[in-house]
């Protein structure tokens, strides 16, 4: 299976912020790699497919980069609204598997 | 609007059983793969399984976590997707989530999710 490492786990970032979280896939994926939102208690959302493409309605100041196994997600000018947890999947191959998530807190 | 509304969680024993739906609309529901991911109580994401679309013939694919004892199926003519869950253990307690698959230009991504329904195995 691969494996997908995240980090940080967790940050505290203040509203104006660029962020920027990490994922490593233990092997290469090409550009196989989504991220997601979730809020507490809620459903994820999908955000970035094939490393870099943003899902229809997704603004743009979320962006993600990266091939083969190292990957980013950045968020610019970071608001309220984006403090959540953030996930990225690979779908390479099966079994499709989940980083461990990235909790963005609020400084 | 697409809208996928799952049911069926609930309390259930180690060892028991228990169906789970997702009622699906505003969309063209046979023509999407449709997946299943669970997420533990505080915990990250774990993909389940998923059901391919008519064309190539509604075959599946499973996690080594559920595979042997979760089935995944669905009905085109009820726009529905199901998850049968036997043989249940305590590590399979989660809010189970459905999916709509979307693929674009080769790629392959979870684009609608449901609410999500509670699934707690104990005794």
């Amino acid at each position: 299976d691969i494996q997908m490492t995240q980090s940080p786990s967790s940050l505290s970032a203040s509203v104006g912020d660029r962020v920027t979280i990490t994922c490593r896939a233990s092997q290469d994926i090409s550009n196989y790699l989504a991220w997601f939102q979730q809020k507490p208690g809620k459903a994820p959302k999908s955000l970035i497919y094939a490393a870099s493409s943003l899902q229809s309605g997704v603004p743009s100041k979320f962006s993600g980069s990266g091939s083969g196994t190292d990957f980013t997600l950045t968020i610019n000018s970071l608001q309220p609204e984006d403090f959540a947890t953030y996930y990225c999947q690979q779908y390479k191959s099966y079994p499709l598997t989940f980083g461990g998530g990235t909790k963005v807190e609020i400084k | 609007e697409v809208q996928l509304v799952e049911s069926g969680g609930g309390l259930v024993q180690p060892g028991g059983s228990l169906r789970l739906s997702c009622a699906a609309s505003g969309f063209t529901f046979s023509d999407h793969y449709m997946d299943w991911v669970r997420q533990a109580p505080g915990k990250g994401l774990e993909w389940v399984g998923h059901t391919r679309d008519k064309a190539h013939s509604y075959t599946t694919e499973y996690a080594a976590s559920v595979k042997g004892r979760f089935t995944i199926s669905r009905d085109d003519s009820k726009k529905s997707l199901y998850l049968q869950m036997n043989s249940l253990k305590t590590e399979d307690t989660a809010v189970y989530y459905c999916t709509r698959a979307l693929f674009s230009g080769g790629h392959y991504s979870f684009d609608s999710w449901g609410q999500g329904t509670l699934v707690t195995v104990s005794s």
